[in-house]
């Protein structure tokens, strides 16, 4: 069975802080790797694809990177309005359905 | 482009009411699919289609039915309402599924009580 786990939970940073949310897999054979972005009451927003282990992609202030357990969403330098809950979500090699975590809670400060 | 519009956007229904959710596209997406998210659960998929006519039951089927007789639309229906059922839905299309390329693109949801 395909799992996705990311962590922490809850992240709360400081306008500039530098940070890293994490996402752990298991999943029969990698298809790809996504990142979303869900803000309070509205659909989750596409970020990023990732394919294969080493593969980064980058966008304003946030770089996804992928091993082959894990990936690591960056955020270089934050701002408030980058408070939003981040989710990852994997695709499965023989099959056509994500499995997505339960997000991180992400809030910036000034 | 309105991209994927779910209706209603809020719903109260009693226990053993039935109802519709809409979802259409206009992207000529081939892909469609129907989630549920849960506090703690992260989104779960009830069904989805890979084209008009085609549809499929993912993680958490029971008690909603499905049918894809256009590329733009497809509705989800409750057909007997529990407070179980009491959830955010999404509703998501992608243009191909093929080799990674299946990047999803939501609704705003669609928010149900079941009393």
């Amino acid at each position: 069975e395909d799992q996705v786990t990311q962590s922490p939970e809850a992240l709360r940073l400081q306008e500039g802080e530098s940070s890293s949310l994490n996402c752990s897999y298991t999943v029969s054979g990698l298809r790809g790797l996504f990142w979303y972005r869900q803000d309070p009451g509205k659909g989750p927003e596409f970020l990023f694809t990732l394919y294969s282990a080493g593969e980064e992609k980058e966008k304003e202030r946030l770089k996804a990177t992928l091993t082959k357990k894990e990936s690591f969403l960056h955020i270089t330098a934050p701002k408030p309005e980058d408070s939003a809950t981040y989710l990852c979500a994997v695709e499965p090699g023989g099959g056509n359905k994500l499995t997505f975590g339960t997000g991180t809670q992400l809030k910036v400060e000034l | 482009n309105a991209g994927v519009t779910q209706t209603p956007k809020f719903q109260v229904l009693k226990t053993g009411q039935s109802m519709t959710l809409q979802c259409a596209q206009d992207m000529n997406h081939e892909y469609m699919s129907w989630y549920r998210q849960d506090p703690g659960m992260g989104l779960r998929l009830i069904h989805y289609s890979v084209g008009a006519g085609i549809t499929d039951q993912g993680e958490v089927p029971n008690g909603y039915n499905v049918s894809r007789s256009t590329t733009e639309d497809f509705p989800l229906r409750l057909l007997s309402a529990a407070p179980s059922q009491t959830s955010v839905y999404f509703c998501a299309s992608s243009y191909s599924i093929a080799g990674g390329k299946n990047i999803q693109y939501f609704g705003a949801g669609t928010r149900l009580s079941v009393l």
